[in-house]
């Protein structure tokens, strides 16, 4: 079926270390994928998207990476920050759907 | 742009008792959706809409209804609250295209006792 999960449910970096959030995926046939941030309280945030034609996208701080072999999609945050402390989910576009992962916890440690 | 409200913020409601989240955005969007997200969980999907008068059924849509009878609303009701219903509620909206950015509201937190 379609769904997607996360391999680590905690992560815990440095202030100013790179972060590296992974994300499995099931459905071959997804062909969109965003990352959103979730703080706590707070609905979640966009960070990034992708779509299956790419294989890497850069924003602020950000990179997404796409491994369509494996199925596998990655979010990495340069020089991580205290702010960056949250829960990130990714999320895969199945048909009008977004499924979500379950998430995972990252905490900068300062 | 207020972007995606939310009310109420927070509600307790009794086992049985019924209650409508209200959902309202100002950007246009076609698009809207209605998510549940448990303790340490993933968001799941209850249900959505492309468009006024389109509602669909997403992952978990038993005890719950919807309606959109304009662009910028979008109800969600419980018609008979159960324990296994407290949970955080998102609802999204997004453009027209299909793959598009959602926007999320703050949450409404219910719980049934």
């Amino acid at each position: 079926g379609e769904s997607v999960g996360l391999h680590l449910p905690t992560l815990s970096v440095q202030e100013g270390d790179n972060s590296i959030i992974n994300c499995a995926y099931s459905n071959s046939a997804s062909d969109y994928f965003i990352w959103y941030k979730q703080e706590s309280g707070k609905g979640p945030q966009f960070i990034i998207d992708i779509r299956s034609n790419m294989d890497k996208r850069q924003g602020q701080r950000v990179t997404v990476l796409l491994n369509k072999t494996v199925k596998h999609l990655s979010l990495q945050i340069a020089a991580t920050q205290p702010g960056d402390s949250a829960v990130y989910f990714c999320a895969d576009l199945y048909g009008n759907k977004l499924v979500f992962g379950a998430g995972t916890i990252l905490r900068v440690k300062s | 742009n207020a972007g995606v409200t939310q009310t109420p913020k927070f509600r307790i409601l009794k086992i049985g008792q019924s209650m409508t989240l209200q959902c309202t955005q100002d950007m246009n969007h076609n698009y809207m959706y209605w998510y549940r997200q448990d303790p340490g969980m993933g968001l799941k999907l209850i249900y959505y809409s492309v468009g006024a008068g389109i509602t669909d059924k997403g992952e978990v849509p038993n005890g719950y209804n919807v309606s959109r009878s304009t662009t910028e609303d979008f109800p969600l009701r419980l018609e008979l609250a159960a324990p296994s219903q407290t949970s955080v509620y998102f609802c999204a909206s997004s453009t027209n295209d299909r793959d598009n950015e959602q926007f999320f509201g703050p949450g409404t937190r219910l719980t049934v006792l």
